[in-house]
């Protein structure tokens, strides 16, 4: 089974702090994602990656910034934490060389930023 | 309009009944469709994918696809109480995914 495993569940930060969520794949997939969602608004891309090294904006990179430096991990940084940034974030992975695919998420890391 | 819009819910459907989710999308050029089951507190779970106009059955669930009328659906055979969750419809766009903000399913025992 693909394990997508996030470091953190839950985080509470305060603002102005600097965050890093870490996702880890164990399936050898080459495109890695990182997603928030909230309430009513949904599943929202922030960046994505197809590559070592690679990363792409998604629909809402601001605020945001990414890291890859090896094909089983990316990285999501806040680099100064708001409060509109508490949110559930979820990372997830696909086999699909080329193209999203099918994604397999973590559990998610829900983090509260005061 | 939305890229992927879908109906909030709440859908009430009895038990052993079947229950129908819709979502429409607007970029004519989405080639892959899925569909996820997310239960409260747990991150999402893919159920079907579906890529070519027509039906696609697995086990309970059948996926349909029309991309003419720009439109996905998932029928839920036999609904059972462990259905119960929300569902978000995703569809291809460019090189990313994006999300439906989910129809809530609730089966009633």
């Amino acid at each position: 089974d693909v394990k997508v495993t996030q470091s953190s569940r839950y985080l509470v930060k305060r603002t102005g702090e600097k965050v890093f969520l870490e996702c880890v794949q164990d399936m050898d997939h080459e495109n890695m994602f990182w997603y928030r969602q909230d309430p009513g608004l949904g599943l929202r891309l922030i960046y994505f990656s197809y590559d070592v090294k690679m990363k792409e904006k998604g629909d809402i990179p601001e605020g945001y910034s990414v890291s890859r430096e090896k094909k089983e991990r990316f990285s999501l940084i806040l680099e100064s934490a708001s409060t509109n940034q508490t949110s559930m974030y979820l990372c997830a992975s696909s086999f699909l060389a080329g193209g999203p695919g099918e994604l397999f998420f973590g559990e998610g890391s829900r983090l509260t930023v005061l | 309009q939305k890229e992927v819009e879908q109906n909030s819910g709440p859908l009430s459907v009895p038990e052993g009944a079947i229950a129908s989710l819709n979502c429409t999308y607007s970029d004519r050029g989405s080639q892959s469709f899925f569909w996820y089951r997310q239960y409260s507190g747990k991150s999402p779970e893919l159920i079907m994918s579906i890529y070519s106009n027509g039906d696609k059955e697995d086990g309970r669930f059948t996926a349909q696809l029309n991309k003419a009328s720009q439109y996905v659906s998932l029928l839920i055979r036999d609904s059972q109480p462990s259905d119960s969750a929300t569902y978000l419809c995703a569809v291809s766009r460019d090189d990313k995914i994006i999300f439906g903000k989910g129809t809530r399913l609730h089966i009633l025992p």
